[in-house]
């Protein structure tokens, strides 16, 4: 089963940096292809950021409003993804989800983790 | 990026009954492979989202066969046959033919 577990939310100031952790298991890691997608307090779905597998290259993209200051990345070894937050804004605020790709879809979602930026 | 819109946002609906949410794409979601990658996920409060269906009409294991989803090109609708309770919640479309991926808005699904 696979199974996706996000840590390392929580509440910051405007300016702070965060990182994310999401622990995977019930499936071949190092093959994924990996996304943070976020969720704005009553708000709807905004995929954030992507990571390939390093076999296919383990390029990453990023959504216009959190490019350049944050990052994904992945330690293959620990099963594990990664999501570097810095230069955090309020509008930040929001439920992180980390979520598998394949076969041209999110088909595995964690439970979420969030982040709170507020003075 | 792709814009997707839904209508409507909110649809109160009476247990038993059906329900029909509609997603629109700003340009056609047609693959250069022939696909189309067109995926409907259900969120139930508290939850995370949950993907039901893909290339619009291929249900993901285990969800119930009471989904259902249809179109082509620009124009698409999830459909559930028979609203339950465990339906509550609100419904996503997303186009994966164009990166980055897009959603719509939601669509609200309560009990009347």
């Amino acid at each position: 089963e696979v199974q996706l577990v996000e840590s390392g939310g929580g509440l910051v100031k405007p300016g702070g940096s965060l990182r994310l952790s999401c622990a995977a298991s019930g499936f071949t890691f190092s093959y994924a292809w990996m996304s943070w997608v976020r969720q704005a307090p009553g708000k709807g779905l905004e995929w954030v950021a992507r990571i390939k597998s390093k076999t296919d290259g383990g390029t990453t993209y990023y959504a216009a409003p959190v490019k350049g200051r944050f990052t994904i990345s992945r330690d293959d070894s620990k099963n594990t993804l990664y999501l570097q937050m810095n230069s955090l804004k309020t509008e930040d605020t929001a439920v992180y989800y980390c979520t598998r790709e394949y076969n041209w879809n999110f088909d595995s979602w964690g439970q979420g983790s969030l982040v709170t930026v507020s003075s | 990026d792709i814009v997707m819109t839904q209508t409507p946002l909110s649809s109160p609906v009476t247990l038993g009954q059906p329900a029909s949410i509609s997603c629109r794409s700003s340009q056609s979601l047609v693959h250069s492979d022939g696909n189309t990658y067109l995926s409907w996920l259900q969120q139930r409060p508290g939850q995370p989202p949950r993907p039901l269906i893909y290339k619009i009409s291929d249900r993901f294991s285990g969800v119930p066969d009471r989904f259902s989803g249809s179109g082509a090109g620009t124009d698409f609708t999830l459909k559930i046959s028979r609203v339950e309770a465990e339906d509550v919640g609100v419904y996503y479309c997303m186009q994966a033919t164009q990166f980055p991926f897009t959603f719509g808005p939601g669509t609200k699904v309560d009990i009347k």
